[in-house]
């Protein structure tokens, strides 16, 4: 089957320190890698993705690196601001279609000033 | 582009009482998704309409739950009776429903219904 491994939260950082949230996966087929972000009182946004090996996602300084070696689609910011406290999840969606995504159990980041 | 509508934002309901939620698409979007997500959980699929279609409905506690999609824009989800453990966000989605929706990252999220059951 389809899922999804995510680190356990929460995860509490200085403002300006450097982020990591891994985020493993276990798919049949050639699946398609999403982060969505969920900040507080918020609906779900997606925050990059990637659709294929080697592809890097990449937006408001997050990145992600597809690596179908080590079935793994961590995500990174070299500096994180008050402003990325949220919740983020890892998701896939199998390579077959206008099919639902998969979801982890979500991480929570807490920036502190 | 509007996003995806749902209502209520809130409910509280008492154990036994029943429930409707209710989500209007993006215009266009063909493929319509129902998730339940649990405080501190990822959200889980319930249903996934292709127009007015059901494609996947393995996970809906069908003895209690129930959904439709009339005219295959405006969905409705419906619990009747409601437990405890049906507290939760309901989330809806809605995709473009062709590969090339998934692959430019087509999905939309609404804000979701939190609902209590006390």
């Amino acid at each position: 089957g389809n899922s999804v491994t995510q680190m356990e939260g929460p995860v509490t950082l200085s403002e300006e320190a450097f982020l990591t949230i891994n985020c493993t996966y276990t798919a049949t087929g050639y699946p398609s890698l999403f982060w969505y972000v969920q900040y507080p009182g918020e609906g779900l946004q997606l925050l990059l993705k990637a659709t294929k090996a080697d592809d890097k996602g990449s937006n408001k300084g997050f990145e992600a690196t597809y690596r179908k070696e080590t079935t793994s689609f961590h995500l990174e910011k070299g500096s994180v601001q008050v402003s990325d406290s949220a919740v983020y999840f890892c998701a896939l969606t199998p390579y077959s279609g206008n099919t639902p995504l998969v979801f982890g159990k979500g991480t929570r980041l807490s920036v502190i000033a | 582009e509007a996003g995806v509508a749902q209502s209520p934002r809130y409910k509280i309901i008492e154990k036994r009482q029943s429930v409707a939620f209710w989500c209007n698409p993006i215009s266009g979007h063909a493929t319509l998704y129902w998730y339940q997500q649990i405080l501190g959980q990822g959200p889980k699929l319930l249903i996934q309409f292709q127009n007015n279609g059901v494609v996947d409905d393995s996970q809906l506690p069908k003895d209690r739950f129930s959904a439709e999609r009339l005219k295959g824009v405006d969905s409705t989800l419906k619990i009747q009776p409601a437990k405890l453990e049906d507290s939760a966000v309901y989330l809806c989605a809605s995709s473009l429903g062709t590969w090339a929706g998934t692959e430019y990252g087509g999905y939309t999220f609404g804000s979701g219904t939190r609902l209590t059951v006390v």
